[in-house]
């Protein structure tokens, strides 16, 4: 049982396309990120939902939209995709009791995005 | 400010010996959680071990110990008993508590570790 499961694993893509990631989670948590790994392996949180209300919205292009249809999906919709974009996308889970720092996330296989 | 500091890019380590992994941190949150992650070639972001500030004792999860030193702000992974397998980039983040329920982590650049025969 895959406890975060994420698809596709890998997407390859023309420059100005528009593409969708999916994530779902079976842990039973109650939040859900998204973050991108560059070239050079540095991760950095995009987004975070927390029961379906957006709580976390970093520095992201309006071309990325996540969509939580319920707790236990997270998607990522990219419109007009840039060479930029190109990167690895992972998607992770916790159960985020506010304030505790204990929450562990867990993270998704990632998705390989290329932008041609 | 980084907040999260791995000065070590690459590591070679001899099979079946130990090594250390090196993180500094930086925070004025009193509460706080360190973690370490581990992602091999096939690329999947496994979870090893976490230390809580508050916590009295070093983690400790089978071969992966915690060093932590919280007056000098630092965080080291320790493996033991090195194996071929253990070969991978590690992770050290960071949770800070002041973001309530924004339970956000902040990711060093990462230790490439290679486990020689």
């Amino acid at each position: 049982d895959t406890a975060v499961s994420q698809t596709p694993k890998y997407l390859v893509t023309q420059m100005g396309n528009d593409k969708s990631i999916k994530c779902e989670q079976n842990l039973g948590h109650d939040t859900m990120y998204w973050y991108k790994q560059d070239s050079k392996k540095f991760l950095k949180i995009m987004f975070s939902y927390n029961n379906k209300e957006l709580i976390i919205n970093e520095t992201v292009p309006n071309r990325f939209s996540p969509k939580s249809p319920d707790k236990a999906h997270l998607n990522l919709h990219i419109n007009s995709l840039e060479l930029g974009d190109s990167a690895v996308y992972f998607c992770a889970s916790s159960q985020s009791a506010a304030g505790v720092t204990t929450d562990t996330q867990y993270f998704g296989p990632g998705t390989r995005l290329t932008v041609l | 400010a980084q907040k999260i500091t791995q000065t070590q890019p690459g590591m070679f380590v001899q099979e079946k010996e130990a090594v250390t992994l090196d993180c500094t941190y930086d925070t004025s949150d009193p509460s706080y959680g360190l973690f370490w992650y581990k992602q091999p070639s096939s690329g999947e972001m496994i979870f090893l071990i976490y230390q809580g500030s508050y916590d009295q004792q070093n983690a400790t999860e089978g071969r992966y110990s915690l060093n932590f030193q919280k007056a000098r702000k630092s965080a080291n992974l320790v493996i033991s008993a090195s194996q071929l397998g253990d070969s991978a980039m590690y992770f050290c983040a960071m949770r800070e508590s002041n973001t309530g329920t924004a339970s956000k982590l902040t990711f060093g650049t990462g230790t490439r570790l290679q486990v020689t025969l």
